[in-house]
């Protein structure tokens, strides 16, 4: 069966710091990836996908960058943290058809200080 | 573009009590449409889904039907438990990219809470 991993699970920065977030997945080839972030109220907001290896479209432009050096991991990314980047970011996956659910992991809570 | 709106929160109900959890959706072409559930910090689990018009989605006891002439696939269920007091997202797919990359496009979610 497919899993998916994320890490860590809770994170806390100070303004101006670097960041890397992980997510890997495992039990499929070639899975569409996404990072999803969810703010209080807000509901969530998808910010990069990726259909396959060195390919990625970002949703919205931001402070963040992803990259997926191998086909089932997937790096979020930042070289100076802001305040506004406090939230709990959701890593996902889907097979590569159309209208195929998303699998997310359990999030990694960050707080930028 | 696509949008899903949800009833505001939080909905708080008792123990065995009917539930409905309202969600219309504006889209072009024809999504599929999810619902998800998030219990306290955790991930998002898939509940159920429906591809086309007229499917009803069900999962645990949760139902919804995808209502095509009313834009709509509101969640139910006939009595509610305490265990499902959690977040729920309504969410229609998108279509991003050339390979089928099926985004979605969420709700901002309802929480409920189930007194005992």
């Amino acid at each position: 069966s497919q899993t998916i991993h994320q890490w860590p699970a809770t994170l806390v920065q100070p303004v101006g710091s670097p960041l890397s977030l992980e997510c890997t997945v495992e039990g499929t080839s070639n899975p569409n990836l996404y990072w999803y972030r969810q703010a209080a109220g807000r509901g969530l907001q998808l910010l990069f996908y990726s259909v396959g290896i060195g390919q990625i479209s970002s949703e919205v432009p931001q402070n963040l960058s992803a990259s997926r050096p191998q086909d089932r991991q997937f790096i979020l990314s930042s070289k100076k943290l802001l305040l506004s980047d406090s939230g709990f970011y959701l890593c996902a996956w889907s097979e590569g058809q159309i209208n195929s659910p998303l699998h997310f992991g359990n999030g990694t809570r960050l707080t930028v200080t | 573009g696509n949008s899903v709106t949800q009833m505001e929160g939080p909905v708080t109900l008792s123990e065995e009590a009917f539930l409905t959890i309202n969600c219309t959706y504006t889209a072009t072409g024809y999504p599929s449409l999810f619902w998800y559930v998030q219990y306290p910090g955790e991930g998002l689990q898939l509940l159920l889904k429906a591809t086309k018009a007229d499917d009803k989605g069900s999962n645990k006891g949760f139902e919804a039907t995808y209502r095509k002439e009313t834009t709509s696939f509101h969640l139910e269920k006939g009595s509610v438990q305490v265990s499902d007091s959690a977040v729920y997202f309504c969410a229609l797919s998108d279509h991003r990219g050339g390979g089928g990359a099926d985004g979605l496009t969420f709700g901002k979610g309802t929480h409920l809470i189930i007194q005992p």
